[in-house]
């Protein structure tokens, strides 16, 4: 059964700080990663997608990683903002016949300090 | 489109009661995901829709649990009798197929005392 990890569970850093938020998987037979932000309240909002065979997607200031068969990937904030707060959660997506689940990490929840 | 609609944001009720929650996803989409978020066990699937038919249910956690989806713009979720541990925030997502891909709505905090 696939299992997602993600630590820290929580973290505050002070604005304009780089940070990395890390995601850990069981199953390295995933069919791609996915980085969500879930604002307080709000549902969850896709900020990047990495396919199996990609190793990183960028947006903006955000660089996420994917290291398939060490099970990790991480998400990189550069020059952190007050608006970056918000809880963030990554999700794996299984290919093959169970390729409309997600199982999703419990998530980091960031705080940035003005 | 106003994206996925959840109704009712918050909702608090009794133990032993029903409960109903609902959802109207996003015009054209064919696929519609119930999801559950709890401290404990973060977003789990409950049960997944794919042109109005429930195609699994698997992650329903009991026969208390019940979701239909009558027609492609509205689906309901209903647990009878309500439990505290069934205290949590259930989310509902469409899209046009691709979970990756799908829309989620601003939830319904259910607190069941």
């Amino acid at each position: 059964k696939q299992e997602v990890t993600q630590i820290p569970a929580a973290l505050s850093v002070p604005e304009g700080e780089n940070l990395v938020l890390n995601c850990s998987f069981t199953d390295s037979a995933i069919y791609n990663l996915q980085w969500f932000r879930q604002d307080p309240g709000k549902g969850l909002t896709s900020l990047l997608l990495i396919q199996s065979s990609q190793r990183e997607q960028t947006s903006g200031r955000l660089n996420a990683s994917l290291d398939k068969s060490s099970g990790r990937s991480t998400l990189y904030i550069a020059a952190s903002q007050p608006g970056d707060s918000a809880t963030y959660l990554c999700a794996v997506k299984l290919g093959g016949g169970s390729n409309y689940k997600l199982t999703f990490g419990k998530g980091t929840l960031l705080t940035v300090n003005p | 489109d106003a994206g996925v609609i959840q109704s009712p944001r918050h909702e608090v009720t009794e133990m032993g009661q029903e409960v109903t929650l609902r959802c109207k996803p996003i015009s054209g989409h064919n696929s519609l995901f119930w999801y559950r978020q709890t401290m404990m066990r973060g977003l789990e699937l409950l049960i997944y829709f794919n042109n109005n038919v429930p195609i699994d249910d698997s992650g329903m956690p009991e026969d208390r649990f019940s979701a239909k989806m009558p027609n492609a713009s509205f689906s309901t979720l209903k647990i009878q009798p309500s439990e505290p541990r069934d205290s949590a925030v259930y989310f509902c997502a469409s899209s046009l197929g691709d979970p990756t891909e799908a829309f989620f709505g601003q939830g319904t905090r259910l607190t069941v005392v």
